[in-house]
């Protein structure tokens, strides 16, 4: 079975620096990886996904996302944060040939003015 | 329309109540999911359905029925529901059970009392 794991539980970030959330994955066979946001009392947003082709992955608000086959890694960055990206971020992976996703154990991002 | 409509958002109950949570999607989407999230940790899947056959039961106790009356529509009856069964219960639907992203609904949050 495949498992992810988040590094960090929490990113405090001031307002416009940059932030990177790490995400690495275990799994025998190849996988599709996904990154959502899940704002306050809201449901889960995708931001981006790798399913084959560049392992550079641009999403939604500006995240991007780099896929390392040899890390089994898929961390997201943005370059410059708004307080609005104050939120839970969850990293997500998927068997390619499988029906089941699953979920590391989320990213909550702190933007500070 | 990309969009999955969860109803209702929230759900106060009893021990001995019978209630429903009900999900509907217009995408065209072949696979639906319910998913548990408690607080501040990720989405657990429960059930997943595959043209309108329930294809993926996660040992869910039995107080908890999926029912998916069509392509659109999927519910989640709910009886003798515990305290601990309290949680937000998001429902997805992507479009089939190996192919693509999953979209997510805001969510029914439920309290059991």
């Amino acid at each position: 079975a495949q498992s992810v794991t988040q590094l960090d539980s929490q990113v405090p970030v001031f307002e416009e620096a940059p932030v990177e959330l790490r995400c690495n994955y275990s799994s025998s066979v190849s996988v599709y990886l996904f990154w959502y946001v899940q704002y306050p009392n809201q449901g889960l947003q995708l931001l981006l996904k790798y399913l084959s082709g560049s392992t550079l992955v641009k999403g939604i608000n500006g995240f991007e996302a780099e896929f390392n086959k040899s890390q089994t890694s898929f961390h997201l960055r943005k370059p410059s944060v708004h307080i609005s990206d104050t939120a839970e971020y969850f990293c997500a992976v998927r068997k390619a040939a499988g029906n089941k996703l699953t979920f590391g154990g989320g990213t909550r991002v702190l933007v500070k003015p | 329309d990309t969009e999955v409509t969860q109803t209702p958002k929230h759900l106060v109950m009893g021990m001995t109540n019978k209630k429903s949570l009900k999900c509907e999607q217009h995408m065209g989407h072949r696979a639906m999911y319910w998913y548990k999230q408690k607080a501040k940790k990720p989405p657990e899947l429960m059930f997943v359905y595959s043209y309108e056959k329930l294809s993926i039961n996660e040992s869910v106790p039995s107080r908890f029925s999926p029912e998916c009356p069509n392509s659109s529509l999927l519910n989640l009856h709910l009886h003798a529901l515990q305290p601990e069964d309290s949680a937000l219960y998001l429902c997805a639907s992507s479009q089939d059970q190996y192919t693509g992203e999953l979209f997510f609904g805001e969510g029914s949050r439920l309290t059991v009392l």
